[in-house]
Parts: C-alpha cells; structure tokens; sequence
C-alpha cells in the first residue's frame, strides 16, 4: 500500500480481554517496528521485525505483550489480559532495507491504534 | 545508553516569527542518525528529515532549516516565519550503529497563533 496501514484505529476494551492490533507496512518494506506513546511522551520501543524474524523483543514490557510476522509483511501485537496501563497509542512503522542493525534507514509510521482500556 | 533530550515542553509564537526547536542527544557510537517527526493534531508522526553523524552541513527545506553541531551534540530545528499550520508537537530521534532501536525525545508542542 502507498502508506503504513493500522487497525483498529481506536480501540476500547474491558480490562482482561485480549485486543489485536494489525500492521500492515509499505509495500516491500522489511523492517517493521511497533512502538507505544503514552500521552505526552514520545513512542517507545517495543520490537523489531526484518522479515519474518522478531529480531529484537526487548522494549516489550511483559509475558502478555507478544507480535509475530508470519509471512513477513503483515504483523499482528497482541496484548493478552489487558490492565489499564496498556492504555496508549500504539504505533507500526516500517523501512525499505537493512543491511544490518548499523543503518539508520528512515522509518515511517502508521496513523496508530488508540487503545483504551477500562 | 542513547538519549534525546528536548527540554523544551511547549513553545507559543505568534504567526510569522522565527522559532527554534532544540534537540540534544547522547550516544557512544561514532556513526549514528538523527531525525525529525512532526506530529499533527491529528496524530500521524510525519518524517520530515534524517541527518548522518558524518554529514556536518545544515540543511534547508522552504521555511524549515536544521543545524546539527556534533560538538555539542546537538540537531536544532528552525521554523522561519512560523504557520498557524505548523503547530504540532515535534520529536527528535536518534540511531545508532549496534542496535535496532530509534530513540524518541519527548516532543516539543509548538502552538503557533493566529
């Protein structure tokens, strides 16, 4: 597609259901990122994908935050027992290459899915 | 560690004058990327520019200019006479080699008056 894809956009959910958030990146980009803002802070880190591959999981808070990439295009966070703290926008991006982790290839992102938690 | 400080929270300018953004990063890599996100009140993060550490020259883009200066770690962003259209909150991001992770400032949320 002509930008990064996400749905839903808004999200409201009832604390301990499980919510999805889907990515769909630029055509033939790669990298996927998904990232979390808080009100008035800027996106932070969740995990990285370079195709299928989840090369980089760390920014993820917990066991109940998990993503996954199969085909290496589409991706898909998952947030299992939501808690109100989950409550953010969450953001995808993506990039066209990496040739290793040193590049600083521009990322673009998605609109974002508002995920509300009560 | 990787930082990026933006310690201005909120800036307010009246509509036609200049206003500058500061950005300040730390990182031990020697080779590294900055950028600058614009995000409308509408809520999309835009890009708008990536610097490389090696490439010292500022760049001008119509009424947007930044002014990296490694030697104080710094990647400054320049509106010249400012739009009601350009208010939005602004992030300064870093990269470094050696990792996947894009460093997020915290924003500056530039209210420009008609």
């Amino acid at each position: 597609g002509a930008g990064v894809s996400q749905s839903p956009r808004y999200k409201v959910t009832k604390r301990g259901q499980d919510v999805a958030l889907r990515c769909d990146p630029i055509s033939g980009h790669v990298s996927l990122y998904w990232y979390r803002q808080a009100l008035g802070q800027g996106p932070e880190f969740l995990t990285y994908f370079n195709y299928e591959a989840q090369q980089d999981k760390s920014g993820l808070p917990n066991d109940r935050f998990s993503a996954e990439r199969p085909e290496g295009s589409i991706s898909t966070l998952t947030i299992q027992r939501t808690e109100q703290r989950d409550s953010a926008m969450y953001r995808c991006a993506s990039s066209l290459v990496t040739r290793g982790q040193g590049r600083g290839n521009t990322i673009y992102f998605g609109e974002g899915s508002w995920l509300t938690v009560v | 560690a990787q930082k990026v400080t933006q310690a201005q929270t909120e800036i307010s300018v009246v509509e036609k004058e200049d206003v500058t953004l500061d950005c300040v990063y730390e990182t031990r890599d020697t080779t590294y990327y900055l950028f600058w996100y614009k995000q409308p009140p509408s809520g999309e993060l835009v890009f708008l520019i990536r610097r490389n550490s090696f490439d010292e020259q500022n760049e001008i883009s119509g009424r947007y200019s930044w002014n990296f200066q490694k030697s104080t770690s710094s990647f400054n962003f320049t509106i010249t006479a400012s739009q009601v259209v350009d208010s939005a909150v602004y992030f300064c991001a870093l990269k470094g080699v050696g990792t996947y992770k894009y460093i997020f400032g915290t924003g500056t949320r530039l209210k420009v008056l008609a």
